[in-house]
């Protein structure tokens, strides 16, 4: 099938070791923020979302940090399993709109 | 199913042509969302749905897009007199509330080429 993210940005991490995904968004009025990650061939599915009034927040195996100073998220997965590779994305909403805008993805690849 | 669902997989059109892509969101799911993706890009919102209500469809590229969601359920998205431009990944997304704040649930999108 198609893949996804033919050029985007790509990260390789050993199998094991800790993933750190950034992303910088581009409004500062948006006050709600997500991570997907995506599979060739298949919709994002949600992995975890953070709102404004915080500046971090974990689940498991993955933790998002938000700086609403410098406008920058970050999707950090501990132990990366050849499972989470996948491209990564980003997404925010803009306080007192329905648009979520997506940033451009990252390629997550697990090196065995 | 327990997921978004989504018709036909695969469209293939040609220049010209009117097509109509489906959406069955989880059932129950008061929010509907389309996005279009273009390969190698995240995905671009269309329009949004709460129900029946259409409340933003600013993402709409040109007139020639048209989306529904008449019984507050399944929503079809149709565009007319079809461009190459319009090749892509349309997807469809539902959440269970209305507004925003939450998850939203994808489906596996169609995939559009126009020829």
């Amino acid at each position: 099938g198609e893949s996804v993210g033919l050029h985007l940005p790509t990260l390789s991490v050993q199998e094991g070791d800790n993933s750190i995904i950034n992303c910088a968004y581009s409004n500062s009025a948006s006050d709600y923020f997500i991570w997907y990650k995506q599979e060739s061939g298949k919709g994002p599915q949600f992995i975890i979302d953070i709102r404004s009034n915080m500046d971090k927040r974990q689940g498991q195996r993955v933790t998002v940090l938000l700086n609403k100073t410098v406008k920058h998220l970050s999707l950090q997965i501990a132990a990366t399993q050849p499972g989470d590779s996948a491209v990564y994305f980003c997404a925010e909403n803009v306080k007192g709109t329905y648009k979520y805008i997506f940033g451009t993805g990252t390629r997550l690849k697990v090196l065995a | 199913g327990a997921g978004v669902s989504q018709s036909p997989r695969y469209k293939v059109a040609k220049r010209g042509q009117d097509v109509a892509l489906r959406c069955d969101p989880i059932s129950g799911h008061v929010s509907l969302f389309w996005y279009q993706q273009a390969l190698g890009q995240g995905p671009e919102f269309l329009t949004y749905f709460q129900n029946e209500a259409q409340l933003d469809k600013s993402g709409l590229p040109s007139d020639r897009f048209f989306a529904e969601r008449p019984e507050g359920s399944v929503s079809t998205l149709k565009i007319q007199r079809t461009q190459q431009e319009d090749s892509a990944v349309y997807l469809c997304a539902s959440s269970s509330q209305g507004g925003i704040g939450q998850p939203q649930h994808f489906g596996d999108g169609t995939r559009l080429s126009i020829l």
